[in-house]
């Protein structure tokens, strides 16, 4: 059984267009993160929840957003798409102070 | 907010000998330092941690150890293999509010090429 699993695996859209990226973990988990991995494969942590309240908001435009309708789930929608989001998107989750566990990740690719 | 250094951004060595990797934090509140293995087209997997009240921790061919005064950290691996081959990345957690929602805060990663 996949533990965290993100769809799409790859995503490409156009500049301008809004899209949404998926995220399940089934461990049971209080907590879930979005990480951002550029193109020189820096991960920087853009969103958490913990039991459906945002917790941590680095400074990621409010083009992007996070929503959770489960404690399971934790979507980032992105509206108004830019060049410069073309990245991978990384869901994690963990249970309180421990291993931070990663889905596969979404290849986002803007044109 | 924290700040992690890591060094060197590509290390080769030939199979069978040890490779070690290096990381500086800034913030002297930070309390858990994980290590991520990060193969070609996968997400993060982690290899090892450790936590501020201890100074070393081994399993098996990996250990980490944590100089809490000097602010670092640094990743051994003995006994290379083909499969150690992969880019490392390691963190220390944001001090936050508690309840476990502490975003990790990585270095740069370092790409670990084993020669045959």
């Amino acid at each position: 059984d996949t533990a965290v699993s993100q769809t799409p695996k790859y995503l490409v859209t156009q500049m301008g267009n809004d899209k949404s990226i998926k995220c399940e973990q089934n461990l049971g988990h209080d907590t879930m993160y979005w990480y951002k991995q550029d193109s020189k494969k820096f991960l920087k942590i853009m969103f958490s929840y913990n039991n459906k309240e945002l917790i941590i908001n680095e400074t990621v435009p409010n083009r992007f957003s996070p929503k959770s309708p489960d404690k399971a789930h934790l979507n980032l929608h992105i509206n108004s798409l830019e060049l410069g989001d073309s990245a991978v998107y990384f869901c994690a989750s963990n249970q309180w102070g421990n291993e931070q566990f990663f889905g596969p990740g979404t290849r986002l690719t803007v044109l | 907010g924290e700040n992690v250094e890591q060094h060197p951004s590509t290390l080769s060595v030939q199979e069978g000998d040890s490779a070690v990797i290096k990381c500086t934090y800034s913030d002297s509140a930070s309390n858990y330092f994980p290590w991520y293995k990060q193969e070609l087209g996968k997400g993060p997997q982690l290899i090892i941690d450790i936590r501020s009240n201890v100074g070393e921790k081994k399993d098996q061919r990996i250990a980490v150890t944590l100089n809490k005064t000097a602010k670092h950290f640094s990743l051994h691996i003995t006994e290379t293999q083909p499969e150690d081959s992969a880019v490392y990345f390691c963190a220390a957690t944001i001090p936050g509010a508690g309840g476990g929602a502490d975003g990790l805060t990585f270095g740069k990663g370092t790409h670990l090429i084993i020669q045959p």
